[in-house]
């Protein structure tokens, strides 16, 4: 049974602070992984992926991926409040889908 | 969700009766998939599709078949519904094996069985 595991949160942060956002993965195998974000009553959507170990940045957002401890992460700098949502991170299982956490609720606080 | 539409948005029906919900996109996608979303469970894969007739089962597939006759729409019937089956339904859809690409997901289908 492969997994992701997130802590579910919720977490808070203040309105201009660095948000960081954990995820662990069983599955070695997997190379891609993927943060999608999800506001209330609405569909997931898709806003960070990273295939290599190290960061990807990609304006407030950067994914960090470390394969030897099976570990993606998140940041958010300058949090808004537009920011709070739940954050779901996928993992690829090398059988044509994506295995997802099951997400960590985020707070900003303005 | 451009491109990407499901019907209908919610639904109440009764255990025991057959339902299909429907998922159409226009984004010539190869892979199209069907999630469940449960407080606790996150988002679980019911079935897949990797091609017109070309299905598989994900890891909550009982009690749910799928068709594919065409590349733009993918439906998902409950044999005979029951009350475990209330839950959010999205559809998603990718271009590339594994969702490598990741996925673009339907605004979903709440579905609530009595």
């Amino acid at each position: 049974q492969k997994e992701v595991e997130q802590n579910s949160g919720p977490l808070s942060v203040p309105e201009g602070a660095i948000a960081s956002l954990n995820c662990t993965y069983s599955d070695r195998g997997s190379q891609s992984f993927f943060w999608y974000r999800q506001y209330s009553g609405k569909s997931p959507e898709l806003i960070m992926f990273i295939y290599s170990n190290g960061d990807k940045e990609d304006g407030r957002f950067t994914a960090q991926l470390n394969k030897a401890s099976q570990y993606v992460s998140l940041l958010i700098r300058d949090s808004q409040p537009s920011d709070s949502a739940t954050y779901l991170c996928a993992v690829e299982s090398g059988a044509n889908n994506l295995f997802f956490g099951t997400g960590t609720r985020l707070t900003v606080i303005p | 969700d451009a491109g990407i539409t499901q019907s209908p948005r919610h639904k109440v029906t009764e255990t025991g009766t057959p339902v299909t919900l429907r998922c159409h996109q226009t984004e010539n996608h190869r892979y199209m998939y069907w999630y469940r979303q449960d407080p606790g469970h996150g988002l679980r894969l019911i079935h897949y599709s990797y091609g017109v007739k070309d299905t598989d089962k994900g890891e909550v597939s009982d009690g749910y078949s799928v068709s594919r006759s065409k590349t733009e729409d993918f439906l998902l019937t409950l044999e005979s519904a029951t009350s475990s089956q209330t839950s959010v339904y999205f559809c998603a859809i990718s271009d590339l094996s594994g969702g490598a690409n990741g996925y673009t997901f339907g605004s979903g289908t709440r579905l609530t069985v009595v």
